[in-house]
C-alpha cells in the first residue's frame, strides 16, 4: 500500500524567510504532485514532477523530486502572506498499473506579517 | 487547459434523502473520474474510482450501496449519497483525467451538510 507523508504538518513563519515542506512516499513512483488548498475551495494545480531530478518554479515556490530516495520538496522562498494555505502532496500508481492518487497528510502553512 | 465542474457548491438537506452531486469535463473527455471525500482539516480520501460505460471501483470501507456513482459519458459522472444522515457531511471532490498517464483536474468541490 502506497503511503504518502508530509512534515511538518503545520507551519508558521513570518514573511520574508525560507522554507521547506518535505513529502516521503512508501513505494516506487515518477510521478509526484504539488497542490494547494485554501479554506473551503477545492485543490489548485502547483507542480507536475514526472522524473527523478525533475525541478520545477512558479514564483516564490519551487519544488524538485527524487525518486531514489522517495522524496519530495516544496520550498518557500521569501515568503508573503498570500502564501498561506495548506500544502498537498500527492503520488499515483501508475507504476503499479493505476491511476489513483495518494495524498499526503498536508501541511498547514501560516505566514506571519 | 481543462476545465472540470462540480455542481452543486454547496447543498443542504434532510436526513434520510438522497443528493446528487455532478462531475462534468467542460472541454475534454475523461476518461477516468475520481470522487474524494475530505473532512474538516483532514486529507482527501478517494472513495471510489469510474469509468465511462463500467462499474465504479470503490476504495475499501465506502459502502457502494450508500455512495453511487454513475458515470454515463465521457464528460459526466455522478455520485450519489442515498439516505444521507449526518455524518455524510463532508466536502466532496471530484477529478477527471484525459487518459492514462496524464494529470487530473479537480472540481470546485461540493459542500454537503445533512441537518
Amino acid at each position: 500500500e502506497l503511503k504518502v507523508e508530509q512534515n511538518p504538518l503545520f507551519l508558521s513563519m513570518q514573511e520574508g524567510k525560507n522554507y521547506t515542506i518535505y513529502c516521503n512516499y512508501s513505494t516506487t513512483s515518477d510521478r509526484l504532485y504539488w497542490y494547494r488548498q485554501d479554506p473551503g475551495k477545492s485543490l489548485e494545480s502547483l507542480f507536475v514532477l514526472l522524473s527523478n531530478g525533475a525541478v520545477k518554479q512558479e514564483g516564490r515556490l519551487m519544488a524538485s523530486l527524487d525518486t531514489k530516495a522517495r522524496l519530495s520538496t516544496l520550498h518557500i522562498t521569501a515568503a508573503v502572506h498570500d502564501l498561506s494555505a495548506t500544502y498537498f502532496c500527492a503520488v499515483d500508481g501508475s507504476n503499479f498499473g493505476n491511476e489513483k492518487l495518494t495524498f499526503g497528510t498536508g501541511t498547514r502553512l501560516t505566514i506571519i506579517p | 487547459g481543462a476545465v472540470v465542474s462540480q455542481h452543486p457548491s454547496r447543498v443542504i438537506c434532510k436526513s434520510g434523502t438522497s443528493v446528487k452531486i455532478e462531475c462534468r469535463s467542460l472541454d475534454f473527455q475523461a476518461t477516468t473520474m475520481f470522487w474524494y471525500r475530505q473532512f474538516p482539516k483532514q486529507s482527501l480520501m478517494l472513495m471510489a474510482t469510474s469509468n465511462e460505460g463500467s462499474k465504479a471501483t470503490y476504495e475499501q470501507g465506502v459502502e457502494k450501496d450508500k455512495f453511487l456513482i454513475n458515470h454515463a459519458s465521457l464528460t459526466l459522472s455522478t455520485l450519489t449519497v442515498t439516505s444521507a444522515h449526518p455524518e455524510d457531511s463532508s466536502f466532496y471532490i471530484c477529478s477527471a483525467m484525459r487518459g492514462w498517464n496524464t494529470e487530473a483536474f479537480f472540481g470546485q468541490g461540493t459542500r454537503l451538510t445533512v441537518v
